[in-house]
């Protein structure tokens, strides 16, 4: 099956540029959606199909995807931007929606 | 303004069945794939199962086939998960989620605020 690897976490100071990386085989290759999701709250999408943003998501949030690694930017991080989160991919070999394990961002 | 309201989660003992249903509103639910998503507790997302927008392609994650049906009723605008045998590792909060388009592949643009399912004896 397929997996998606992410880091645990990430730090980051205000104002500076936070990368979440998500590790997978020819992830190139696949469309790539992130999800931000803060603490009791349901999960919001950010990014889709690699670097597209939804209607109302700041220009501060993009995305890409290479080789075995797509990457979420954040951009002039904001203490409202900590939360965890989630890359995700559709693997079409075994018709199953496959989560990576989620990136915790914290602001320092 | 699309909206999700989760319910029927509770506590449920191991073996036991428990039916969470999801009233959508907002969109023409008849035209959208659906699913549910799980998060156990302190834990990251689990995809669960999808459902099409005619309800004749449904997809499960291996940890919950053969005890869980995904299932719609365009009638009232549900989508239900009917969960048996249930599993202490079960335990989680429960989402379902609107695909952002009617195409497989598509992520969720939307998505409820949950119901919490508790499997213990």
């Amino acid at each position: 099956s397929y997996v998606l690897t992410q880091p645990p976490s990430v730090s980051v100071a205000p104002g500076q540029t936070a990368t979440i990386t998500c590790g997978g085989n020819n992830i190139g290759s696949e469309s790539v959606h992130w999800y931000q999701q803060k603490p009791g709250q349901a999960p919001v999408l950010v990014v889709y199909d690699d670097s597209n943003r939804p209607a109302g998501i700041p220009e501060r949030f993009s995305g890409s995807d290479s080789g075995n690694t797509a990457t979420l930017t954040v951009s002039r991080v904001e203490a409202g931007d900590e939360a965890d989160y989630y890359c995700q991919v559709w693997d079409s070999s075994s018709d199953h929606w496959v989560f990576g394990g989620g990136t915790k961002l914290t602001v320092l | 303004e699309v909206q999700l309201l989760e319910s029927g989660g509770g506590l449920a003992q191991p073996g036991g069945s428990l039916r969470l249903s999801c009233a959508a509103s907002g969109f023409t639910f008849s035209t959208y794939g659906m699913s549910w998503v799980r998060q156990a507790p302190g834990k990251g997302l689990e995809w669960v199962s999808t459902i099409g927008d005619s309800g004749g392609s449904t997809y499960y994650a291996d940890s919950v086939k053969g005890r869980f049906t995904i299932s719609r009723d365009t009638s009232n605008n549900t989508l239900y998960l009917q969960m048996n045998s249930l599993r202490a590792e079960d335990t989680a909060v429960y989402f379902c989620a609107k695909r952002r388009q009617n195409i497989v592949g598509s992520p969720y643009d939307s998505w409820g605020q949950g119901t919490l399912v508790t499997v213990s004896s």
